[in-house]
């Protein structure tokens, strides 16, 4: 879902540990959802999206998890590398909408 | 993105001034969105456009306006009615109309002088 503040969540992990990063949705008839990567000064890139007729759906080095019955969205990173430092983004898409709604963002830092 | 090019990457706006922010794509997408990004937030939506000649308002429309002329280009004017208009815009296409991914170029940082 969509909330307001000045200061951004943020999560540290170790260099080459599994990072997970949550995100509570707002809209029940939400039918579409995906994860972006945010580097400084540069666009939200696309990481992996998933459908709401699915639970989980894997990447490379990544997973999408959706609980629908708490509107719950994670992001999985297994072994973390220093290039995965960014701000992330998940977005929800409602049924029928042609917009999406985005997350305040989580800033993910990795330590080495 | 590759295939999508916002220009300027920095621009300044003095007051009073419109300014208009440039954003072209060569990836044949039919749906173009602008949005805005605030330090410390998420994107908010501004306009979109699912077809040439046709825009609709999104969230914080007011003291932004766009066209739509042609399918590679989607234009953001930034008009003196946007008082608070320091921020981070952020253009974005998609392919259709169905659940797929927006992609993003890579920002306008516009500030006031």
């Amino acid at each position: 879902g969509e909330s307001v503040g000045l200061h951004l969540p943020t999560l540290s992990v170790q260099e080459g540990d599994n990072s997970i990063i949550n995100c509570a949705y707002s809209n029940s008839a939400s039918d579409y959802f995906i994860w972006y990567k945010q580097e400084s000064g540069k666009g939200p890139q696309f990481i992996i999206d998933i459908r709401s007729n699915m639970d989980k759906r894997q990447g490379q080095r990544v997973t999408v998890l959706l609980n629908k019955t708490v509107k719950h969205l994670s992001l999985q990173i297994a072994a973390t590398q220093p290039g995965d430092s960014a701000v992330y983004f998940c977005a929800e898409k409602i049924q029928g909408a042609q917009k999406l709604v985005f997350g305040q963002g989580t800033r993910l830092t990795i330590n080495p | 993105d590759g295939g999508i090019t916002q220009s300027p990457k920095y621009l300044f706006r003095k007051e009073g001034q419109n300014v208009t922010l440039s954003c072209e794509q060569n990836l044949n997408h039919d749906a173009m969105y602008w949005y805005r990004q605030d330090p410390g937030q998420g994107l908010r939506l501004i306009y979109y456009s699912q077809i040439v000649n046709d825009f609709q308002k999104g969230d914080i429309a007011e003291g932004y306006s766009v066209s739509r002329e042609k399918k590679e280009s989607f234009p953001l004017t930034v008009t003196s009615a946007q008082k608070n208009p320091t921020a981070f815009y952020l253009c974005a296409t998609k392919a259709g109309q169905g659940n797929q991914p927006q992609h993003f170029g890579d920002g306008t940082r516009l500030s006031i002088l």
